[in-house]
């Protein structure tokens, strides 16, 4: 167990839909960064936040938002989802602002399947 | 932009052999580098990293990694590969005062026993 929990494991929708992926960070975190994991992209910065706000954006798509909220956890919401969409979304959280010393802690992911 | 690049997709090894993956990025600037491994089922997990200092690292697991300034490369070694090394390993590079974890597109390691 890294400390940072995601929920749920695995999700199965239907194209068009919306689902919310939920991360807490480890414990004493502040940031918390959202990448995507598929076959052909590898692992892609979605966003991050830290304390609340949000730090940096990568190449996360407008029907994909995120936000923190004050006890640090965070939801990825994917809206009119497609089946490109269907990868391994990952949350990592780390203390600081720029990952510090110790890099980042990952969580084990959030399987979706878009059918 | 950074950019990282991991040239090795699939590599397939026998137990005992010698273990060389490589990774190069793109950035004129000063760079923390890492090393994740993802085995089957697993989340990433830190291998090594690199921030300053002696250029070669140690890791976990006999792990080590050679940062070369000059050819923006930071590849991982191991001498002796085990079974229990099977799994997807991601070099990942962040701009110094960045936030932003920038990884290859990670290579798979199979080693048969």
């Amino acid at each position: 167990d890294s400390g940072v929990t995601q929920t749920p494991k695995h999700l199965i929708t239907a194209t068009g839909q919306r689902v919310t992926l939920r991360c807490s960070p480890r414990s004493g975190d502040l940031s918390v960064y959202w990448y995507q994991q598929s076959l052909d992209q590898g692992l892609q910065f979605l966003i991050q936040y830290y304390n609340g706000e949000e730090r940096a954006k990568g190449n996360i798509l407008e029907r994909f938002s995120a936000q923190q909220f004050p006890d640090l956890h965070s939801e990825l919401n994917l809206s009119s989802l497609e089946l490109g969409d269907s990868a391994l979304y990952f949350c990592a959280s780390s203390v600081g602002s720029g990952g510090g010393q110790s890099g980042y802690t990952f969580g084990s992911g959030t399987r979706l399947t878009v059918v | 932009a950074q950019s990282v690049s991991q040239h090795n997709h699939h590599v397939i090894l026998s137990e005992a052999a010698s273990l060389e993956l490589g990774c190069n990025y793109s950035y004129g600037g000063t760079v923390n580098l890492f090393w994740y491994v993802q085995y089957p089922g697993q989340h990433l997990q830190l291998l090594l990293k690199y921030f300053s200092g002696d250029p070669l690292v140690k890791g976990i697991k006999g792990f080590e990694a050679e940062f070369i300034k000059s050819k923006f490369s930071f590849n991982l070694r191991k001498p002796s590969v085990q079974w229990s090394d099977t799994a997807e390993y991601f070099c990942a590079v962040r701009a110094y005062n960045t936030d932003k974890l920038i990884f290859g597109t990670g290579t798979r390691l199979q080693v048969f026993p």
